[in-house]
């Protein structure tokens, strides 16, 4: 059973233009979600997170948005750069659990097309 | 860099086998994570180790161990081998409290 779903695991994106990766989760437990990149032979690098008090997150060029009712987060991504070129792996856990493990989708292949 | 060393990058052993990977969390860090990355799949969670004594259990085989050593290293032990063992193995750290991880560059293992 996936409890955290990247229904898309590819998307082109045009430089420039808005990337938006989708990731939904069944856990209602999960009360935060971290975004992660990762590279082809490197490990996945953290992007950012939201938590379940917030609707939305903001750092530079990426905003993660959190729908709980729809079980639903997005990480958008403007203006879209070459070096956008990724993995992007969705992964959510519940703080209550105590070990701060993640669940992570299976990623969504990102090419941003110069 | 995250500041997670792990060893070996790569490895390739035959099967019925046994390997350890070393990980080496951040500086100060007192959780240890490890991940299975195979072809298609997204990370799994494999265990958590804690100040040395294991916290949670994931999908981890009775084939495999772990353990978290004094000096906060970590050890993943995978027995005897078999071709869908074949894996990127990533080691992950926090300091426990914090709930962003983050994570070494992998151990790629290939089982022939």
């Amino acid at each position: 059973d996936q409890q955290v779903k990247q229904n898309s695991p590819s998307l082109s994106v045009q430089e420039g233009r808005i990337s938006i990766l989708n990731c939904d989760y069944t856990n209602s437990m999960f009360d935060y979600f971290l975004w992660y990149k990762k590279y082809p032979a490197e490990g996945p690098t953290f992007l950012i997170s939201i938590s379940s008090i917030k609707d939305k997150n903001e750092d530079g060029r990426f905003t993660v948005f959190l729908n709980k009712s729809a079980k639903h987060l997005s990480l958008h991504i403007v203006p879209s750069q070459p070096g956008d070129s990724a993995v992007y792996f969705c992964a959510a856990g519940n703080s209550g659990a105590g070990s701060y493990q993640l669940t992570f989708g299976k990623g969504t292949k990102l090419s941003v097309i110069p | 860099d995250s500041g997670v060393t792990q060893t070996p990058k790569h490895l390739i052993t035959a099967t019925g086998q046994r390997v350890t990977l070393r990980c080496s969390p951040r500086s100060g860090d007192l959780s240890v994570y490890w991940y299975q990355q195979s072809l298609d799949q997204g990370l799994q969670f494999l265990i958590q180790y804690y100040n040395g004594e294991e916290r949670a259990k994931g999908n981890i085989l009775e084939r495999f161990s772990a353990q978290q050593f004094p000096d906060l290293h970590s050890e993943l032990n995978l027995s005897s081998l078999e071709l869908g063992d074949s894996a990127l193995y990533f080691c992950a750290s926090t300091r426990g409290g914090g709930n962003t991880i983050y994570f070494g560059e992998g151990s790629w293992l290939t089982v022939v």
